[in-house]
């Protein structure tokens, strides 16, 4: 089975840009979350997509935001980019129906704002 | 509120030794999961083990072994014999339901830098 995909894996934007990411979950598996790694912060949870609908939101502003396509497929957009906005964002999926939570987690995408 | 907590920021270890990583958790959920993760230099993270909130049993997978202590909130993993290529993050998790609603959320604590010198 094919792992959980992640692109761009690089990215660099200037501030005041929006970027959009994309994530592809393995196959059979209908929740995707996404995470913020920075040095700083740690791993943050961003949000929870399931069956299309968001389903959790972390603290983070509404520049933050993501949706579900019916393949299961997820996108996260983040406008007006600004530095602090530089992270390693990692997409998850699951198959909660079988093992909740237990997440597999993509190589990420490594966003750099300048 | 959730919270893991991993006391040892960074450990250096030479190989063979053994090492162990700790891992305290602090919830409000009676019912929870708890999870180990390996970053390597990559940044993918990798799945090492669940546990879930009911089963204290110890586990052993090859080198690895995980130690659930339910009554000290603990959840430590100790690499027997460490490789060279056991060098990465180990982030320890916890599984935060939101009130029921949500199965796609963990907390993680601040990950431990593992570093075995050959």
């Amino acid at each position: 089975k094919a792992g959980v995909t992640q692109t761009p894996r690089y990215l660099i934007k200037t501030r005041g840009q929006q970027v959009t990411l994309s994530c592809s979950p393995i196959s059979g598996h209908r929740s995707v979350s996404w995470y913020q790694q920075t040095p700083g912060q740690g791993l943050q949870f961003l949000f929870e997509y399931f069956s299309e609908t968001q389903r959790n939101k972390g603290n983070f502003p509404g520049r933050f935001s993501g949706r579900q396509f019916s393949n299961s497929r997820s996108e996260m957009n983040v406008s007006t980019l600004e530095l602090g906005d530089s992270a390693l964002y990692l997409c998850a999926s699951s198959q909660e129906e079988v093992r909740p939570y237990e997440q597999y987690f993509g190589p990420g995408t490594r966003l750099t704002v300048t | 509120a959730q919270k893991v907590t991993q006391a040892q920021t960074e450990i250096s270890v030479v190989e063979k030794e053994d090492v162990t990583l700790d891992c305290v958790y602090e919830t409000r959920d009676t019912t929870y999961y708890l999870f180990w993760y390996k970053q390597p230099p990559s940044g993918e993270l990798v799945f090492l083990i669940r546990r879930n909130s009911f089963d204290e049993q110890n586990e052993i997978s090859g080198r690895y072994s995980w130690n659930f202590q339910k009554s000290t909130s603990s959840f430590n993993f100790t690499i027997t014999a460490s490789q060279v290529v056991d060098s990465a993050v180990y982030f320890c998790a916890l599984s935060d339901n939101a009130g029921g609603t949500s199965y796609g959320k963990l907390t993680f604590g601040q990950g431990t830098i593992l570093t075995v010198h050959p």
